[in-house]
């Protein structure tokens, strides 16, 4: 079975710019993560789907990020305009059921300059 | 207050040493309680899992929730230098998903 991908592994860009992150979540998994850890804490929650709705996205920080699962398979994740303070390792999880197991992707690396 | 405290580390211990890492909590709402582990450039990987309090032992993993004191431990024995990674408390709560996490501790395990 594979397991949770995501795409870039790393991402550098300019401030002010558009960045889109993508997960593959494992195949059959209704329910799919966003997580962040921005450097020097820990990791934080930014929220959930089941298949193509939005359960809880009380993490988000704010308005410049898209969360978006069209079809309930891949998500995707908008960051615009991008600030240095987004820089971080943006990780998406996912799992069969309510309460089962979280995997974890690698993470996408994103570096604002 | 963060609602997960958890020592960073790093720890650094030599092989076949019993390593002990802890994190307590201040949300008395938490009732599921995780361990990670998360090598370098990898995603956390989920290594033991607690609902409430008690114990529960995995290998040469043993993981311990103590609700009333409002702190969980994650016991290694016998040590390995594969075990080097950094290890992650997580927990939640009854009717959210979401996981909480501690700040994770950095353990290096040294031949």
């Amino acid at each position: 079975e594979a397991g949770v991908t995501q795409f870039p592994s790393h991402s550098v860009i300019e401030k002010g710019q558009t960045v889109t992150l993508r997960c593959d979540p494992i195949s059959g998994h209704d329910n799919l993560y966003w997580y962040r850890r921005v450097m020097g804490k820990e990791i934080k929650f930014l929220l959930h789907f089941v298949k193509e709705s939005k359960q809880d996205e009380s993490g988000m920080p704010n308005n410049r990020f898209l969360a978006e699962r069209t079809g309930g398979t891949y998500s995707t994740l908008k960051v615009q305009p991008a600030e240095l303070e987004d820089s971080g390792v943006y990780f998406c999880a996912s799992s069969r059921r309510d309460r089962d197991t979280q995997y974890f992707g690698p993470g996408t690396r994103l570096t604002v300059l | 207050q963060k609602e997960v405290e958890q020592d960073p580390g790093p720890l650094s211990v030599p092989e076949g040493a019993i390593v002990s890492l802890n994190c307590t909590y201040s949300n008395s709402a938490f009732q599921y309680f995780m361990w990670y582990r998360q090598y370098s450039r990898k995603g956390p990987e989920l290594l033991m899992y607690t609902y409430s309090s008690g114990n529960r032992e995995d290998g040469r993993f043993t993981a311990q929730v103590d609700k009333s004191s409002k702190y969980i431990s994650l016991f290694i024995r016998d040590s390995q230098p594969s075990d080097s990674a950094t290890y992650l408390c997580a927990m939640s709560g009854r009717g959210y998903n979401k996981l909480i996490f501690g700040a994770g501790t950095r353990l290096a395990v040294h031949p």
